[in-house]
């Protein structure tokens, strides 16, 4: 297993520009999240899916946009790129389920885009 | 709603000493509880999690105790090597399938 893909690792844009941050994850999970950190400010979370067809706003959505387009991919837009939305970018898949004593929270984070807005 | 507060750092310790670095949350219901660990220039590596109070956490030498009479949930290792150095999260995960985090602590050991 790949675990959680993400593309670009690195992209750099000029103010105004518009790009699209892909994620992907190959272990069936059924959530998966958008985070950014920044420097001294931990991860805030910036859009999440609990499950395919659905998406929710995090702390910080100002400014982004996000698709669920299957169970496996969750990509974040951003359509006209501010330099305060320089940052790193995290997305993550949680696997959430069961019964019981079989009670099962799974989750892991990509690498991390480096995005640099000028 | 949910929160998480975890001790600030940075943390500097000697090579073999003893790390405890605080976690309390707030929260309906009974979340799971994760630790996170960020190695420089590296994305978030699972290092630990407790699904239910009293469940006990390990891995590398780490463990974290799910205590929800005093709702914490602090990471501690007996004797930490250089390797160790690194920022340390504190999450919190809902059936509502969001995930919280702490603001991390920077650890550094010195040899």
């Amino acid at each position: 297993n790949a675990g959680v893909t993400q593309t670009p690792k690195f992209q750099v844009l000029k103010t105004g520009q518009s790009m699209t941050l892909q994620c992907a994850q190959d272990m069936n999970h059924n959530s998966m999240y958008w985070y950014r950190q920044d420097p001294g400010m931990g991860l805030r979370l910036i859009y999440y899916s609990a499950s395919e067809g659905t998406t929710d706003k995090g702390e910080v959505p100002n400014g982004y946009n996000v698709s669920r387009l299957n169970k496996r991919e969750f990509s974040l837009r951003l359509e006209s790129a501010a330099p305060s939305q320089t940052s790193v970018y995290f997305c993550a898949s949680r696997l959430l389920g069961g019964q019981g004593t079989s009670w099962a929270d799974t989750q892991y984070f990509g690498p991390g885009t480096r995005l640099t807005v000028l | 709603g949910n929160s998480v507060t975890q001790m600030e750092g940075p943390v500097t310790l000697s090579e073999e000493a003893f790390l405890t670095i605080n976690c309390t949350y707030t929260a309906t219901g009974y979340p799971s509880l994760f630790w996170y660990v960020q190695y420089p220039g590296e994305g978030l590596q699972l290092l630990l999690k407790a699904t239910k109070a009293d469940d006990k956490g390990s891995n590398k030498g780490f463990e974290a105790t799910y205590r929800k009479e005093t709702t914490s949930f602090h990471l501690e290792k007996g004797s930490v090597q250089v390797s160790d150095s690194a920022v340390y999260f504190c999450a919190l995960g809902s059936s509502a399938s969001k995930i919280i985090f702490g603001s991390g602590t920077r650890l550094s050991i010195r040899p």
